[in-house]
């Protein structure tokens, strides 16, 4: 079963703005990591953060975690239309190994 | 350096037929997984390998099987295509399974079974 579950499904934006994406989970976490996927491509790792950690910055990419709330944002900052693209978060449960994925945030950068 | 390679990228089966996806990594990882990706579904985890001679289930195994005979080889088989099967399939590998370790994808297989 998904043990991430990301908000909104989809998000359009213009060019210049910044995008916020979601990610709520379940049960006790080692690590989040966050994935992009181009169209017909791979999933490409974009940072992954740690049950211990709050904030990481990767670019223009911020992420946070809240294990309280059992959430993670994912924050790019100025968006540009090369930005588009799907975004999943991957949670690996506490004692596991395996990275399990939410069903991802579509995201559209107008020009 | 390839990464990460899957063969093939297209096929199509009609049901009953058997085929086998290959993937290759020549990054010397230890963990490698088979995800099916459907719409509105995400990733899901087929099969996955902690190391060369070893597999185990994931979440949605029925019907395929899988085999690592070679640490830089994961094979996943389906011995009688169902029209469910229709999927893109990402193999993918790491280095550390736990607590750490991004995971490097393939570029996908996309099968239709008709």
């Amino acid at each position: 079963s998904q043990q991430g579950e990301e908000d909104p499904q989809a998000l359009s934006i213009q060019e210049g703005e910044n995008a916020t994406m979601n990610c709520s989970y379940k049960t006790s976490i080692n690590n989040l990591q966050w994935y992009r996927q181009n169209s017909g491509r791979g999933l490409v790792h974009l940072i992954l953060i740690r049950s211990n950690e709050r904030e990481k910055h990767s670019g223009r990419l911020r992420v946070t975690l809240d294990t309280s709330k059992k959430s993670s944002s994912l924050l790019i900052t100025a968006s540009r239309a090369a930005d588009t693209a799907s975004y999943f978060c991957a949670t690996v449960e506490g004692g596991s190994y395996i990275p399990t994925f939410g069903r991802g945030t579509s995201l559209i950068v107008h020009p | 350096n390839a990464g990460v390679t899957q063969t093939p990228k297209f096929r199509v089966l009609k049901t009953g037929q058997s085929m086998t996806l290959l993937c290759a990594q020549d990054m010397n990882h230890e963990y490698m997984y088979w995800y099916r990706q459907d719409p509105g579904m995400g990733l899901r985890l087929i099969h996955y390998s902690v190391g060369e001679g070893t597999t185990a289930k994931g979440e949605v195994p029925d019907g395929y099987n899988v085999s690592r005979l070679k640490k830089q080889n994961f094979l996943l088989g389906l011995e009688s295509a169902a029209p469910s099967q229709t999927s893109v399939y990402f193999c993918a590998s790491s280095s550390q399974g736990l607590n750490t370790g991004e995971l490097f994808f393939g570029e996908g297989s996309r099968l239709t079974v008709l």
